[in-house]
């Protein structure tokens, strides 16, 4: 079982909907989580990070739920600018320092 | 210093060179990460450095890679013998104290041919 799976999609979305998706993780340890944006041929950005209790930030509703060990992104009111690949990203902790990256969902919101 | 730069933007070299890459941090991050990208995939960790201890190497990190941060602020890494599975994009972060997220240089693209 791979780290951290999420589906690749694409997702395609019409404008001012609600899309969601989740990623399941395989080593229980993980302490932090975050999901991060990457548009084409661009870095990836930090997006938002992921708390036990879920959080919100505008229009994305993060949710983490251990016991299954998934993570989910909500984002309401879609954007065409929303369009972008979504990486959700698990870090370890303990001696393995480097986040570890999902392969990404790919978004694309239609007008 | 806005953000974290990396040198050069682009590189295209035959089979068999090196190359080097540059990253230079946000001044005030202790730690310094790269990670390579292939289309489709997500990033992948090769190693990470805490001030100019290398802490951690990825298996990925074969003994043609080095990574180097000899004075705890900018990194080097040099890939001998190029082969053309090292065609990615190589990305490099920085973070300061705990696991708030890293923040990516816009990366070095390698194409060997």
């Amino acid at each position: 079982r791979k780290e951290v799976e999420q589906d690749p999609g694409p997702f395609n979305v019409p404008e001012g909907a609600t899309v969601a998706f989740n990623c399941t993780y395989s080593n229980s340890a993980s302490q932090s989580f975050f999901w991060y944006r990457q548009d084409c041929r661009k870095e990836p950005k930090l997006l938002m990070s992921v708390y036990s209790s879920g959080n919100e930030d505008g229009r994305f509703t993060a949710q983490l739920n251990r016991a299954s060990q998934y993570i989910s992104l909500l984002i309401r009111d879609s954007k065409l600018s929303d369009s972008a690949t979504y990486l959700c990203v698990v870090n370890s902790g303990g001696g393995a320092d480097g986040l570890t990256f999902g392969k990404g969902t790919h978004l694309i919101i239609q007008p | 210093d806005t953000g974290v730069s990396q040198d050069p933007r682009h590189k295209i070299t035959k089979r068999g060179q090196n190359v080097t890459f540059r990253c230079d941090p946000i001044s005030e991050h202790n730690r310094l990460y790269w990670y390579r990208q292939t289309l489709g995939q997500g990033p992948e960790f090769l190693t990470y450095f805490q001030n100019e201890a290398q802490l951690e190497k990825s298996r990925l990190l074969s003994d043609r890679f080095s990574a180097e941060r000899p004075k705890g602020s900018f990194s080097t890494l040099e890939i001998q013998r190029t082969e053309q599975g090292d065609s990615a994009m190589y990305l490099c972060a920085s973070s300061g104290q705990g696991y708030y997220g890293y923040t990516f240089g816009s990366g070095t693209r390698l194409t060997v041919v």
